[in-house]
C-alpha cells in the first residue's frame, strides 16, 4: 500500500520556467490537498480539494494552480517559477467525513528556484 | 476563518520528565482536531485526533492530548519524554461548519528532549 506518492522528490528551475507537481494517492479518498513548508512558517496551504471536481483556495494559492484530474490524483502547477516559491511542497488526502479523517502525507518535494 | 496557534517555537525537556506541546484553535463551528509529528526530511506522521467524545485523546508512541472546549486548547502531552521524541510537531483543525473541509495546520513546535 503505497499512501500517497509525490513526484518528483527534488527539482530545480530557473526564474520563469513552469512545472508540474504530481501527487497520486490509492486510499480512495475523497479530499486532497497541497501544502508548503517554509522555515519558521509551518505547512500553508496552497489548494485543496474536498472532493473529485472542486477544487479551493487555501492560504496561499498565488502563483500556483492546480487539477483533480480523477479522484486518485491532484497536480500543483506553477506557471512561472519564482524565487519566492523555493520550499518543500506535501501532498495530502483524507476522507471527507469522520471517524477516519486525518490526512495522509506524501514524502514530500524540495524545490529550489534559482 | 479558521486557524491554529502553536505558541512556542521550541521545548526542550530532560529525557524522562513530562512532556507538553501546546495548541489552541478558532473555528467557527465544531472543531476536529489532529496532531502530527515530522522527522528530519520526511512527511508528517499522524499521532491522534479529537472527532467527539472523551476529551481525553490516546495516540501513537505514548502520546495523549486533552480537548478543552473552553479554553479552545488540544494540547499534546507525554508523560515520560524520550530522546527518540525530538521532531517538529504539528497540530491541526478541521471545521465542518463553512469551512468546509479545509485542513488548517500551526507553526509546529520544534521538541528537543536531551538525555
Amino acid at each position: 500500500n503505497a499512501g500517497v506518492t509525490q513526484t518528483p522528490k527534488f527539482q530545480v528551475l530557473k526564474t520563469g520556467q513552469s512545472m508540474t507537481l504530481q501527487c497520486a494517492q490509492d486510499m480512495n479518498h475523497n479530499s486532497m490537498y497541497w501544502y508548503r513548508q517554509d522555515p519558521g512558517m509551518g505547512l500553508r496551504l496552497i489548494y485543496y480539494s474536498a472532493s473529485e471536481g472542486t477544487t479551493d483556495k487555501g492560504e496561499v494559492p498565488n502563483g500556483y494552480n492546480v487539477s483533480r484530474l480523477n479522484k486518485r490524483e491532484f497536480s500543483l502547477r506553477l506557471e512561472s517559477a519564482a524565487p519566492s516559491q523555493t520550499s518543500v511542497y506535501f501532498c495530502a488526502s483524507s476522507e471527507f467525513r469522520p471517524p477516519n479523517t486525518e490526512a495522509f502525507f506524501g514524502q514530500g518535494t524540495r524545490l529550489t528556484v534559482v | 476563518a479558521q486557524s491554529v496557534a502553536q505558541p512556542e517555537d521550541q521545548v526542550n525537556v530532560a529525557e524522562g520528565n513530562p512532556l507538553t506541546v501546546k495548541c489552541t484553535y478558532s473555528v467557527s463551528g465544531n472543531p476536529y482536531l489532529f496532531w502530527y509529528v515530522q522527522y528530519p526530511n520526511r512527511g508528517l506522521q499522524f499521532l491522534l485526533k479529537y472527532i467527539t467524545g472523551d476529551n481525553l485523546v490516546k495516540g501513537s508512541y505514548g502520546f495523549e492530548a486533552e480537548f478543552n472546549k473552553s479554553q479552545t486548547s488540544f494540547h499534546l502531552k507525554k508523560p515520560s519524554a524520550l530522546v527518540s521524541d525530538s521532531a517538529l510537531y504539528f497540530c491541526a483543525v478541521r471545521d465542518w461548519g463553512a469551512a468546509g473541509n479545509k485542513l488548517t495546520f500551526g507553526g509546529g513546535t520544534r521538541v528537543l528532549v536531551k538525555p
